[in-house]
């Protein structure tokens, strides 16, 4: 399975945008780059994901590295509501129906912490 | 209107006992998915299934048997419960078997006395 390196634990300011790193040096040209996160007594919360290109949406940016070994999940305003921890995981798209190749493997992840 | 929907939300029980865990979605998806988060928090797939059909097991020992009684349920029995079986378990769906994004459930505490 393909890896990925998160740092464990980050911080930043309510209301301040944050950039949260994800290192995948032996990335497959077939996998996807997924983030969830995992609010405190919650279950996981899909956030974005990307292939290649940089992707947007309501909650997220994803910017993804040229190379592709890396990306960064970009939080446009850090709320209170935004402490979790935050996973990057490298998802094959299964071509096979039941196959378990894009089965989503968590990581540690990042602890993320936002001070008002 | 909760998506994915688990109970109990606790369950506390003795070794050797038998218990079930109930999953229902209401938004109208195909795949389903049972996870297990240890203590030291990894979450990791035990099975899918697509359409009550089973597509992942993931060499869970053969004491969990999970049920689709139909696409909007998946449902975790458990027999002759052990302590490591303790953890927190979620149920989770996607649109489809390509399981893009999964929709997770709030979780089952499972403590195992």
């Amino acid at each position: 399975d393909a890896k990925t390196t998160q740092p464990n634990s980050m911080e930043s300011n309510e209301e301040e945008p944050v950039h949260l790193p994800c290192n995948h040096s032996t990335i497959s040209g077939t996998d996807y780059i997924h983030w969830y996160r995992q609010l405190p007594s919650q279950g996981p919360e899909y956030v974005i994901h990307g292939l290649t290109s940089n992707v947007n949406n309501r909650m997220a940016s994803l910017a993804i590295a040229e190379d592709r070994k890396s990306s960064t999940l970009i939080l446009h305003r850090a709320t209170l509501r935004d402490a979790a921890v935050y996973y990057c995981i490298l998802r094959v798209k299964p071509m096979n129906y039941g196959g378990s190749q894009g089965n989503l493997i968590f990581g540690k992840g990042t602890k993320l912490s936002v001070k008002p | 209107d909760t998506a994915v929907s688990q109970t109990p939300k606790y369950l506390v029980t003795q070794m050797g006992n038998d218990k079930s865990i109930k999953c229902e979605q209401n938004l109208g998806h195909d795949t389903m998915y049972w996870y297990k988060q240890d203590s030291k928090k990894f979450l990791k797939i035990m099975f899918s299934y697509n359409n009550k059909e089973l597509i992942i097991n993931e060499t869970v020992p053969n004491r969990f048997s999970p049920k689709s009684p139909d696409k909007a349920h998946l449902n975790l029995h458990i027999n002759s419960l052990e302590l490591g079986d303790s953890a927190v378990y979620f149920c989770a769906s996607s649109q489809d078997w390509s399981g893009n994004e999964q929709f997770f459930g709030p979780g089952t505490r499972l403590t195992v006395l």
